[in-house]
């Protein structure tokens, strides 16, 4: 089965200090990966998704993912965090075996800090 | 453009009381719809997914339904609300690869 792990609950940093929020997945098949971003009492946000092609990904916002085959990571990065940036992120994996269901990793809290 | 409608934004119902909460899509047509619940502000949990009319397809055994009576409508509904079914419960939709949510519903069973 598709599973994603977040092993951080937590992260702070400073504004302007690079971050760096990690994932690992685990998947049969060709990953198919996504980063979403959650503001407080609200829906998820789309950040940006791996399907096939080059192993660093950009997307909304300044943030970007790479993605690492032989070490099954996809950690979410940006070289200059805001304070705007304090949200809740999740990792997510497609599993295309009915459906086409999303699995969400547990979540990963970051606190950026003026 | 498409978008997601989720009513209400929140709700307090007693234990025992019946559920229901809805969301509809507008600006595509069959897409797969998604219950998913949010427990303490953390990870998510599928509760139903739908790839069409009347097709529901169920995660885990639990006191909730859902029914897509219609294309872009998807329903979430209790007959007695148990205690732990509260949380936050978000609506999503897929045509092609990310998925979009609602702004969610926060339950709160008292």
């Amino acid at each position: 089965a598709q599973s994603v792990a977040q092993p951080e609950d937590q992260v702070n940093v400073a504004e302007g200090n690079p971050l760096t929020v990690k994932c690992t997945y685990s998947v049969s098949g060709n990953p198919y990966l996504f980063w979403y971003v959650q503001y407080p009492n609200r829906g998820l946000q789309f950040l940006l998704k791996y399907i096939t092609g080059d192993n660093l990904v950009k997307g909304s916002y300044g943030f970007e993912a790479e993605f690492n085959k032989s070490q099954t990571s996809f950690h979410l990065k940006k070289p200059s965090a805001l304070v705007s940036d304090s949200a809740l992120y999740f990792c997510a994996v497609r599993d295309d075996t009915g459906g086409f269901k999303t699995i969400f990793g547990a979540g990963t809290r970051l606190f950026v800090k003026a | 453009s498409q978008t997601i409608h989720q009513w209400p934004a929140t709700l307090v119902q007693p234990v025992g009381s019946p559920l229901s909460l809805e969301c509809t899509v507008e600006g595509t047509s069959n897409p797969n719809l998604y219950w998913y619940r949010q427990a303490a502000g953390r990870g998510l949990q599928l509760l139903f997914y739908s790839v069409g009319i009347g097709q529901i397809s169920s995660e885990v055994p639990q006191n909730l339904s859902a029914s897509r009576p219609q294309d872009r409508q998807f329903i979430l509904s209790s007959k007695k609300l148990l205690l732990s079914d509260s949380g936050f419960y978000l609506c999503a939709w897929r045509d092609n690869s990310p998925l979009h949510f609602g702004n969610g519903t926060r339950l709160t069973v008292t």
